[in-house]
């Protein structure tokens, strides 16, 4: 049951223009979404985050939106960077006994060309 | 500061044989949570340990899957008799309580050959 899906695996844009990451979940229970970046033999690194009460939150160059009704998130960079390409993650946070469990899209490859 | 520290970087296992990681949480944080990544797929949850306490391990297979966060010392996931499946990268992180100020570490790829 995959309750965070990222539909595309890949993506890829040119320098200077608009990255656009989607993601959709199933789960209305989810308290946060947050979203990572991972390079090749690295841990996933934290990005930016959403509370579910929310509907965009914006930092620098990046910027996610939620829509709730539709369980639909975006992230999106802008200009993008040839230092953004990397794999991201979206991950939606549900709070269950105290602990902060993740659940993680499939991931979508970013690639930025010069 | 050094943040979430796992070893080996790199483990290669025979089937049926034991595989060890380890993973040191960042300085002051008490929480350890174990996640897998399978090729071309997402991490997924595996456990979730505080000092000598294991929270959550609903993600954990049920055989030959353990985990423990002792007092004192890394947090250590065993996989014993491994196969070909359990080929993947397996990255530990840390948190100082229960708030979403998780740090990953750079996980430890096991091979099973």
């Amino acid at each position: 049951d995959q309750q965070v899906k990222q539909n595309s695996p890949s993506l890829s844009v040119q320098e200077g223009r608009i990255s656009i990451l989607n993601c959709d979940y199933t789960n209305s229970m989810f308290d946060y979404f947050l979203w990572y970046k991972k390079y090749p033999a690295e841990g996933p690194t934290f990005l930016i985050s959403i509370s579910s009460i929310k509907d965009k939150n914006e930092d620098g160059r990046f910027t996610v939106f939620l829509n709730k009704s539709a369980k639909h998130l975006s992230l999106h960079i802008v200009p993008s960077q040839p230092g953004d390409s990397a794999v991201y993650f979206c991950a939606a946070l549900r709070e269950l006994q105290g602990a902060q469990k993740l659940v993680f899209g499939q991931g979508t490859r970013l690639t930025i060309n010069p | 500061n050094a943040g979430v520290m796992q070893n080996p970087r790199h483990l290669v296992r025979r089937r049926g044989q034991e595989a060890r990681l380890r993973c040191s949480p960042m300085k002051g944080h008490s929480h350890v949570y174990w996640y897998r990544q399978l090729p071309e797929e997402g991490l997924k949850f595996m456990v979730y340990l505080q000092k000598e306490n294991i929270i959550d391990e609903s993600g954990m297979p049920k055989e030959r899957f353990s985990a423990e966060f002792p007092k004192e010392g890394p947090s250590i996931l065993r996989i014993q008799q491994v196969v070909r499946g359990d080929s993947a990268a397996y990255f530990c992180a840390s948190s100082p309580g229960a708030n979403y100020g998780y740090t990953f570490g750079s996980g430890t790829r096991l091979t099973v050959v």
